[in-house]
C-alpha cells in the first residue's frame, strides 16, 4: 500500500496570505489527524477527522481550518498567515479514529516571509 | 489538559540498552500508548503500541505498570542509526469530555560509537 502522502512538500508565503494543504490517506484509512510542528513548540495537535467531520480539535485559532472528502482526503487551511505560522505540518491517517496506529506523512514546511 | 512528560535528552554509546519513560496523567480508560520515532524533515514513524503491562516487537519492548499513568520505552542494544527524537502519545480528555491527541515533549536520544 502507498503510504500517506502531503503536498506540497515545501511552500513560502508571506504574512497575510492563506495557504491549502493537502493530505492523502492509506488507502482504506478514514480518519485523518493533522498536526503542526515547531522546534519552541513541538508537535501539536490540530484537528481530527473522520467521516468527513471534524472530531476533536486541538488549541489553535479560528485561522487554522481543515475538511475532509468523501474519498477520506483532507485539506487543512490557514487564513491570515503569520510569521509564527512557519512549520513543518503533518498529516496522519489511521483505519479508525482514537488510538489507532497513526501513519505520518513527510510533512509540508511552511514558510512565512 | 493533562500532560505528557519525558526527558528532553538522553545519551547513550552503541550495544547499550537505553530505557526512556513518558508519564501521562488523566489517561483514558480506553486509550492505549503508542510510541513513535522521528528523524530530522521526516513524519514520526511507529515504533511500538500497547494497554497495559508488556509488549515486545521485533524493535522495542514497552512497559506499562498497573496504573497506566507512566510508560516506558526499550531500546535493545542501540547504534548509531538510533539517534532521533523519540515520543510517547496518548489519547488526553479535554475538558469538554472529547478527547484530543497528546504527543509528549519528545526525547532527543544521542547514540556515541
Amino acid at each position: 500500500k502507498a503510504g500517506v502522502t502531503q503536498t506540497p512538500r515545501y511552500l513560502i508565503k508571506t504574512r497575510g496570505q492563506q495557504v491549502t494543504l493537502s493530505c492523502s490517506p492509506i488507502s482504506g484509512h478514514r480518519s485523518v489527524s493533522w498536526y503542526q510542528q515547531t522546534p519552541g513548540q513541538g508537535l501539536q495537535f490540530l484537528f481530527e477527522y473522520f467521516s468527513e467531520t471534524q472530531r476533536n480539535k486541538g488549541n489553535f485559532p479560528g485561522r487554522f481550518s481543515g475538511r475532509q472528502f468523501s474519498n477520506s482526503r483532507s485539506e487543512m487551511n490557514v487564513s491570515t498567515l503569520e510569521l509564527g505560522d512557519s512549520a513543518l505540518y503533518l498529516c496522519a491517517s489511521s483505519q479508525n479514529m482514537g488510538t489507532d496506529t497513526q501513519y505520518f506523512g513527510p510533512g509540508t514546511r511552511l514558510t512565512v516571509l | 489538559l493533562a500532560k505528557t512528560t519525558q526527558p528532553i535528552s538522553m545519551d547513550s554509546y552503541e550495544g547499550q540498552e537505553v530505557n526512556i519513560t513518558c508519564s501521562h496523567n488523566n489517561i483514558a480508560t480506553n486509550d492505549y500508548i503508542t510510541w513513535y520515532q522521528q528523524f530530522p524533515s521526516q513524519g514520526p514513524r511507529f515504533i511500538i503500541q500497547g494497554y497495559k503491562t508488556k509488549v515486545t516487537n521485533e524493535v522495542a519492548s514497552l512497559f506499562i505498570p498497573a496504573d497506566r499513568k507512566s510508560s516506558t520505552l526499550s531500546l535493545p542494544r542501540v547504534s548509531l542509526s538510533d539517534t532521533a527524537v523519540y515520543y510517547c502519545l496518548v489519547g488526553d480528555v479535554m475538558d469538554t469530555g472529547r478527547r484530543a491527541l497528546t504527543f509528549g515533549s519528545g526525547t532527543r536520544l544521542q547514540v556515541q560509537p
